[in-house]
């Protein structure tokens, strides 16, 4: 059974810092891998996917893949509370079929 | 109209029943998914289709039933739905088949929240 793992949080920052989301996938085959914020009530909104081992940047966003240990993490520079919400990490091999986390709520207090 | 967008927004309804949610996507992309969100739970896919053909179908109830006339265009009908089907329904597409698995981002709808009585 082909899985992507997140803590569930809440995971709460004060506004300004670093906040640090985490996620481990199961499947080696994996080639891709995306970070979607979703507020409550609304859908995911695409906010990054990288390929290649090592960083991505991307405004105040930084993901990060690591296909020897499997895992991927999503950076949030002076995180706003605005940037409250829950994160869904995502992988996919190539085929039709993304396999999606459960997602870690973010907190960042005013 | 851009992105991908669905219809209802909100749907209530009975166990005997019948509607459909619509969705449609306006980024030329060759794929549609069929989505369900239920609480504290991660997203459950349910159907596929690509060029519209189904290409999964994810041991899904016969009271859902896709549809998919043409490559922008997908349906879910909803028929003697359960209160247990009450969820957010959602919506996506992705380009699929380029190199090295690129592409494949899947971009969602606003989604249809469905409450079963």
């Amino acid at each position: 059974q082909k899985e992507v793992e997140q803590n569930s949080g809440p995971l709460s920052v004060p506004e300004g810092a670093i906040a640090s989301l985490n996620c481990t996938y199961s499947d080696r085959g994996s080639q891709s891998f995306f970070w979607y914020r979703q507020y409550s009530g609304k859908s995911p909104e695409l906010i990054m996917f990288i390929y290649s081992n090592g960083d991505k940047e991307d405004g105040r966003f930084t993901a990060q893949l690591n296909k020897a240990s499997q895992y991927v993490s999503l950076l949030i520079r002076d995180s706003q509370p605005s940037d409250s919400a829950t994160y869904l990490c995502a992988e996919n091999t190539g085929g039709f079929k993304t396999i999606f986390g459960a997602g870690t709520r973010l907190f960042v207090k005013a | 109209e851009t992105g991908v967008t669905q219809t209802p927004r909100h749907l209530v309804m009975g166990m005997t029943n019948k509607k459909s949610l619509k969705c449609e996507q306006h980024l030329g992309h060759n794929a549609m998914y069929w989505y369900k969100q239920s609480a504290k739970k991660p997203l459950e896919l349910m159907f596929v289709y690509s060029l519209e053909e189904r290409v999964e179908n994810n041991s899904v109830p016969s009271r859902f039933s896709p549809e998919c006339p043409n490559s922008s265009h997908l349906f879910l009908h909803l028929h003697t739905l359960q209160p247990e089907d009450s969820a957010l329904y959602l919506c996506a597409s992705s380009q699929v088949g380029l190199a090295g698995g690129r592409g494949n981002e899947q971009f969602f709808g606003p989604g249809t929240r469905l409450t079963v009585l």
